[in-house]
């Protein structure tokens, strides 16, 4: 099956930016999607971006994708301790199945 | 408001026991998908069900089953044979092809 790769863990200083990367292996997958997931919670749709483009940018959220490396990338602008989550990545396959990294666990120091 | 509700929030399960959770939709979603989270894991497909009715294994599927008989419905049973249940299970719905899925908040699941 697709195999989607995440770093387990990011520790930033809060108002720096937060830069999360992904690695994914199928290249037809049509959509690419950021999940956050709070302790204890379900996955929150944070943003996606369209195989066809190469950046997204969505308030404080800068998606980048380099579709020929595979690889993505979520870019937080002056980051909040709010923002402390888990951070997944995901492809999409046959019959709309997710394949989902591992998950960043993304630590904000005050 | 629409969303996916899933219940109860946390579950015990005696040895030998069967135990089922919920998930219910109002999105008016055709998919459902069910997904076991174990801790610094990802989330792992356990079935998937693309019409009511209608059910595929996913990627961990032995020990547990699942029904489709309403749209709005997908629950899922743990059976006495899954010998390692405890985990966080999350219950996801979508829309169209290449629609995102949502959540729900999950269920934690633990043994007696």
């Amino acid at each position: 099956g697709e195999d989607v790769e995440q770093s387990l863990f990011l520790s930033v200083r809060e108002g720096d930016s937060s830069v999360i990367n992904c690695t994914y292996t199928d290249s037809s997958s049509t959509y690419l999607y950021w999940y956050k997931q709070e302790p204890g919670a379900g996955l929150q749709l944070l943003t996606y971006i369209f195989s066809n483009m190469d950046m997204k940018q969505d308030q404080r959220l800068t998606v980048l994708l380099n579709k020929k490396d595979k690889h993505l990338s979520l870019r937080i602008a002056d980051t909040q301790t709010g923002d402390s989550a888990i951070y997944f990545c995901a492809e999409v396959g046959n019959f709309n199945k997710f394949y989902f990294g591992s998950g960043t666990k993304l630590n904000v120091k005050p | 408001d629409g969303g996916i509700t899933q219940s109860p929030k946390y579950l015990f399960r005696k040895e030998g026991q069967n135990v089922t959770l919920s998930c219910e939709q109002n999105l008016n979603h055709d998919a459902m998908y069910w997904y076991r989270q174990d801790p610094g894991q990802g989330l792992r497909l356990i079935y998937y069900s693309q019409i009511v009715n209608d059910f595929q294994k996913g990627d961990i599927a032995e020990g547990y089953s699942v029904s489709r008989e309403k749209k709005e419905s997908f629950p899922l049973t743990v059976t006495s044979a899954q010998k390692n249940p405890t985990a966080f299970y999350l219950c996801a719905s979508s829309g169209q092809v290449n629609q995102p899925q949502h959540f729900g908040d999950g269920t934690r699941l633990s043994i007696l």
